[in-house]
């Protein structure tokens, strides 16, 4: 029973097309998400999100932009897609900070992401 | 501008050697300190460390926080080959759901 679940796993696409990622998590977790791992594994934050607030990493291009439908769900939409896009894209949910202990922030299994 | 720092950045020991992974962090508002694993998909929980000089063990795996010099340390006593993986600290910074601010990872490799 997967807690936080990404799609697509993979996916390729041209320069210049729009693409997004969905991601569910089935935990009642409060905050959503997405962060990018590039290729020498390093995990950036991108945005986090919760019913009330959204906080955006001033680094993300605008071209980046997630969507929540509901509390379970944060997407990530992306226009005109760039080579340096490539990269390994991964969801994530929390809990309220008091509940952290026990299962630190859950992460989604990832999108790898080739813009060819 | 937060800064968290993994070192090594990679290592190759042999099964059953004890290994201490490193993180120093210079950021504002600290609040806690997390260990994850990552083998080849999700970055996995292991640790999250708020108070200083209290250790945490799950099996062979053990860390401690020192807020006083900004570092944390992560031991893994008895290494098996199941244990290669890169190693993942994040901060957690007081400032609202922003997230986990991530080193760089330590890369260990477990030879048999």
């Amino acid at each position: 029973d997967t807690a936080v679940s990404q799609t697509p796993k993979y996916l390729v696409t041209q320069m210049g097309n729009d693409k997004s990622i969905k991601c569910e998590q089935n935990l009642g977790h409060d905050t959503m998400y997405w962060y990018k791992q590039d290729s020498k594994k390093f995990l950036k934050i991108m945005f986090s999100y919760n019913n009330k607030e959204l906080i955006i990493n001033e680094t993300v291009p605008n071209r980046f932009s997630p969507k929540s439908p509901d509390k379970a769900h944060l997407n990530l939409h992306i226009n005109s897609l760039e080579l340096g896009d490539s990269a390994v894209y991964f969801c994530a949910s929390s809990q309220e900070p008091g509940q952290l202990w026990r299962h630190g922030y859950t992460f989604g299994s990832g999108t790898r992401l080739t813009v060819v | 501008e937060d800064k968290v720092v993994q070192s090594p950045l990679s290592l190759v020991v042999h099964e059953g050697d004890t290994v201490t992974l490193n993180c120093s962090y210079e950021v504002t508002n600290f609040r806690s300190l997390l260990w994850y694993k990552q083998e080849k998909k999700a970055p996995t929980f292991l640790f999250m460390l708020t108070s200083s000089g209290i250790e945490k063990k799950s099996g062979r795996l053990s860390s401690i926080l020192d807020k006083k010099e900004l570092f944390s340390i992560l031991n893994i006593t008895a290494t098996q080959t199941g244990d290669s993986a890169v190693y993942l600290c994040a901060v957690v910074i007081r400032r609202g759901a922003d997230g986990l601010t991530f080193g760089k990872g330590t890369h260990l490799i477990i030879q048999p």
